[in-house]
C-alpha cells in the first residue's frame, strides 16, 4: 500500500503570507496526486489535480508542484477564506486504491 | 448541474450493516465516470472507502475490503454502500462523490453522519 505523509499537521499564518504544505509518498507515484480544501461542516473541494493542474474556478494563488515522491501545495498570498484544512490524495495504484494524507489545518495567526 | 445526495439511517447498531444510497441528479450514471464513497470520523481525516464504475466494476480500500460492497442501480441513477459488522470505529460522516482524473472532482454529496451505537 502507498502511504502519504503530509506536513505540517497544523500551521498558523497571517493574511498575505505565503504558505507551503508538503506531501511525501512512500513510493514513486509519478504525478498522480491531488490537493483538496475542506472547511468545517463542508465536503472537500479539489484545488489541484495531476500534481500541478489547477481545477477550474480555483484562484491562481493556489499552485501545486512535484512528482515522484515529494509534492507541495503553495498558497502565494493567504486570503481570509483560505483558512481551512488541506489534504493530499494519491491515486497511482492500480487497481485504484486512493490514499489521503493526514491533513494540514491552516489557522489564522 | 450535477448533484449528489446521500441517504440512509443515521444510527446503526454494532455488528449490524450500514447501508447508504447516493442519488445522482443532473447526470446519468450509465453515461460514464467513476463514483466513490469517502468517510470522515468526527474530528479526523478523510478515508477512501471504494469506487464503482458505471459498468459495475468496483475497487475497495484494502483495509475495508472484507466488509464493503458498493453497487450501482442505473435505472434509479443511484449507487449504494453496504458496510457489514460495524463498530464504533465506523462512526463517521459518509460522502459520495463523482471521480474524474483520479479521485473526487467537483461533485460531492453534502455528507451524512452515521453513528454506530446501541
Amino acid at each position: 500500500d502507498i502511504q502519504m505523509t503530509q506536513s505540517p499537521s497544523s500551521l498558523s499564518a497571517s493574511v498575505g503570507d505565503r504558505v507551503t504544505i508538503t506531501c511525501r509518498a512512500s513510493q514513486d507515484i509519478r504525478n498522480d496526486l491531488g490537493w483538496y480544501q475542506q472547511k468545517p461542516g463542508k465536503a472537500p473541494k479539489r484545488l489541484i489535480y495531476a500534481a500541478s493542474s489547477l481545477q477550474s474556478g480555483v484562484p491562481s494563488r493556489f499552485s501545486g508542484s512535484g512528482s515522484g515522491t515529494e509534492f507541495t501545495l503553495t498558497i502565494s498570498s493567504l486570503q481570509p477564506e483560505d483558512f481551512a484544512t488541506y489534504y493530499c490524495l494519491q491515486h497511482n495504484s492500480y487497481p485504484p486504491a486512493y490514499t489521503f494524507g493526514q491533513g494540514t489545518k491552516l489557522e489564522i495567526k | 448541474q450535477v448533484q449528489l445526495q446521500e441517504s440512509g439511517p443515521g444510527l446503526v447498531k454494532p455488528s449490524e450493516t450500514l447501508s447508504l444510497t447516493c442519488t445522482v441528479s443532473g447526470y446519468s450514471i450509465s453515461s460514464g465516470y467513476y463514483w466513490g464513497w469517502i468517510r470522515q470520523p468526527p474530528g479526523k481525516g478523510l478515508e477512501w472507502i471504494g469506487t464503482i464504475y458505471h459498468t459495475g466494476s468496483t475497487y475497495y480500500n484494502p483495509s475495508l475490503k472484507s466488509r464493503v460492497t458498493i453497487s450501482v442501480d442505473t435505472s434509479k441513477n443511484q449507487f449504494s454502500l453496504k458496510l457489514t459488522s460495524v463498530t464504533a470505529a465506523d462512526t463517521a460522516v459518509y460522502y459520495c462523490a463523482r471521480e474524474l482524473g483520479g479521485g473526487p472532482d467537483d461533485y460531492w454529496g453534502q455528507g451524512t453522519l452515521v453513528t454506530v451505537s446501541s
